[in-house]
């Protein structure tokens, strides 16, 4: 099956880490990424994973991955206002970044 | 280096009309995915075209079609129209060039039908 599955909201506080959690059917999946989406804006990648690895660190941005349990996670250290948005996991397959399944989005709210 | 540009970026349509959106991908990049995001089905891959040629294929009617110019601009193209055809299309330009890993999308184009 195609699905990526990301619960649909996270709310944390300003100066927290915030750790949003996707879970993938695709075994072959060979690049999984995390995409954010402001309102009113399209797509700006965050990161990326190879299949092969199984963290990714990024300044304030970190991402596990589990391959046996297909779970993929981005922690977000220090919290800001800035980070508010929906973020996106995705995978796609292949060599080419020219398919890309999306997950439904986690919308992530900061509180003070 | 410009981005992906998509023109228009606000639509409004009548049932029944058809719409033409445009994409231009970064320059060198040859591979164009359009995308439709709407809050019900969230986003999902309409096709994919490289080299003035359709690759991939997402599970959307006939209705929807697009193509490619020999500059790797590509225009997606809706027919008859329908109200749940409201959505914001994205298109995404890469290099697709051996172990590419990254999709650059544009602003989106909002489609409303009425």
């Amino acid at each position: 099956g195609e699905d990526v599955e990301q619960s649909l909201f996270l709310s944390v506080r300003e100066g927290d880490s915030s750790v949003i959690n996707c879970t993938y059917t695709d075994s072959s999946s060979t690049y999984l990424y995390w995409y954010k989406q402001e309102p009113g804006a399209g797509l700006q990648l965050l990161t990326y994973i190879f299949s092969n690895m199984d963290m990714k660190q990024d300044q304030r941005l970190t991402v596990l991955l589990n391959k046996k349990d297909k779970h993929l996670s981005l922690r977000i250290a220090d919290t800001q206002t800035g980070d508010s948005a929906i973020y996106f996991c995705a995978e796609s397959r292949g060599s080419s970044a020219s398919k890309i399944i999306f997950g439904s989005g986690t919308r992530l709210s900061i509180r003070p | 280096k410009a981005g992906v540009t998509q023109t228009p970026r606000y639509l409004i349509k009548t049932r029944g009309q058809q719409v033409t959106l445009s994409c231009s991908p970064i320059s060198g990049h040859r591979s164009v995915s359009w995308y439709q995001q709407t809050p019900g089905q969230g986003l999902q891959f309409l096709f994919e075209y490289f080299s003035e040629t359709q690759r991939n294929k997402g599970n959307f009617p006939g209705r929807f079609s697009g193509r490619q110019f020999s500059n790797s601009r590509s225009e997606m193209n809706v027919s008859t129209l329908e109200l749940g055809d409201s959505a914001l299309y994205l298109c995404a330009s890469s290099w697709t060039g051996g172990t590419n890993t990254e999709a650059f999308f544009g602003q989106g184009t909002r489609l409303t039908v009425v």
